[in-house]
């Protein structure tokens, strides 16, 4: 079974540029997440997909962070403009989205994408 | 508000001997208890959860967890730690009112040869 594919693996900008990331999930799977994590830090929930509906995006930063899940497969986090404190590994996750509920789902998560902002 | 204090943020064992890593959580209901691992440069990897079956849960890789409500602990434990255990570990709550989750700001486990 492929796991959650990113891309890509790293990216380095100068502040102020754009920058985008793509996930593409475990085929299947209804939930996906963005994470946010800083060195030395455990990861930040920026926004949580079911299908391709917003669950959760309370840690968003929407003033310059933005996020979608056309057709509630791939997905895509975008930076505009990028800040020095945005460097960090953004990680991808999905889970199946069962009956249980997202407490007790297990996700997955992808290698991630470590942006660099100069 | 739910919490996890991972109470070390480095652990150095030598290989062979035992590895505890401790975990402490705040939580307003009933949680779910995970332990994620973050090998160098690849994504992280679920090693074992607790959602209120059985306090003792056994993982992958021989790691083990013990729930104990009263200490409001979840520490992760492995007999004999071996080379390729050296990562990062990441204990993880959930609360079943909300469903977020909430991390840990992680223990690097070093193992010496």
């Amino acid at each position: 079974e492929a796991g959650v594919a990113q891309s890509p693996r790293y990216k380095i900008i100068e502040k102020r540029q754009s920058v985008a990331f793509w996930c593409n999930p475990i085929s299947g799977h209804a939930t996906l997440y963005w994470y946010q994590q800083i060195l030395g830090q455990g990861p930040k929930l920026l926004i949580q997909f079911q299908n391709n509906g917003v669950v959760d995006d309370s840690q968003l930063p929407k003033d310059r962070f933005s996020a979608e899940r056309l057709k509630g497969v791939d997905s895509t986090l975008k930076i505009q403009p990028a800040k020095l404190e945005d460097s960090a590994v953004y990680l991808c996750a999905s889970s199946l989205g069962g009956v249980a509920g997202p407490s007790t789902d297990t996700q997955y998560f992808g290698p991630g994408t470590r942006l660099t902002v100069l | 508000a739910q919490s996890v204090t991972q109470l070390d943020s480095h652990v150095s064992v030598s290989e062979g001997t035992p590895v505890l890593l401790r975990c402490n959580y705040s939580s307003s209901y009933s949680p779910s208890l995970f332990w994620y691992v973050q090998h160098p440069n690849k994504g992280l990897q679920l090693l074992l959860k607790y959602t209120s079956a059985a306090t003792l849960v056994k993982g992958i890789n021989g790691f083990e967890a013990e729930f104990k409500k009263s200490e409001t602990s979840f520490h992760l434990t492995k007999p004999s730690a071996h080379m390729s255990d050296a990562a990062e570990y990441f204990c993880v709550v959930s609360e079943r009112s909300n469903y977020q989750l909430i991390w840990g700001a992680g223990t690097k486990l070093i193992i010496k040869p």
